[in-house]
């Protein structure tokens, strides 16, 4: 069965460089979530889209912005990169309709802030 | 905010015995979920309990719920090696709600 594709898996950035992260969720899935994870860290919930609009938002820095395209992919930007940036970056997708909120994640994308 | 709170941090234990982890949360939820994250991979969805259960079986994965404590435990039943990982519980308030995660117990197991 498909699942959550992230791109790229890895990445490597200089201090004030910006980044791009892209989610192609599970198709049908109509609502996407971003993470950050850094390291030895639990995950942080970064914001959501439910049919390409925002539905929540948590702790993300006005230095990042998102967004769900028509087909549902979302892309995290990120811009003047800050070492503290440096962790991997987790989409999650789900289905409204289905009864359980549960979240499908990916791979993952490891960006590394230099 | 409502967060999950994981006991013990980290565990370890021989193959073969069982591995208990808890966690904790401070508000109301719908739903509590138990995810587990191999080093450096994506989550993974292990179990999840309604509000309104006790208690939810899976395999060797036990999961009990508290509401009245705000607690939830993982119980893994004869532990095997691929079963060392970190697990996350995770809680979340309404349907499409983002869901937020404790701080997970990497859990070791011994050959």
């Amino acid at each position: 069965a498909a699942g959550v594709i992230q791109s790229p898996r890895h990445l490597i950035k200089e201090k004030r460089e910006t980044a791009t992260l892209k989610c192609y969720p599970i198709p049908r899935h109509d609502t996407v979530y971003w993470y950050q994870q850094g390291p030895g860290q639990d995950p942080q919930f970064l914001i959501s889209f439910y049919e390409k609009m925002q539905s929540d938002k948590g702790s993300i820095p006005d230095r990042f912005s998102a967004q769900q395209f028509s087909d549902y992919h979302s892309e995290l930007n990120m811009s003047s990169l800050e070492l503290g940036d440096s962790a991997l970056y987790f989409c999650a997708s789900s289905y409204s309709g289905a009864p359980k909120n549960i979240q499908y994640f990916g791979a993952g994308t490891r960006l590394s802030v230099l | 905010s409502q967060q999950g709170e994981e006991d013990p941090q980290a565990l370890s234990i021989q193959e073969g015995e069982n591995a208990t982890m808890n966690c904790s949360y401070k508000t109301s939820i719908n739903n509590l979920q138990w995810y587990r994250q191999n080093s450096g991979r994506g989550l993974v969805h292990l179990i999840l309990i309604r509000s309104n259960e006790r208690e939810k079986h899976s395999g060797r994965l036990r999961v009990t719920l508290d509401t009245s404590k705000k607690s939830s435990s993982l119980l893994i039943t004869a532990s095997r090696a691929a079963d060392t990982a970190s697990y996350f519980c995770a809680t979340d308030a309404g349907r499409d709600d983002k869901i937020i995660f404790g701080k997970g117990t990497r859990l070791h197991i011994l050959p």
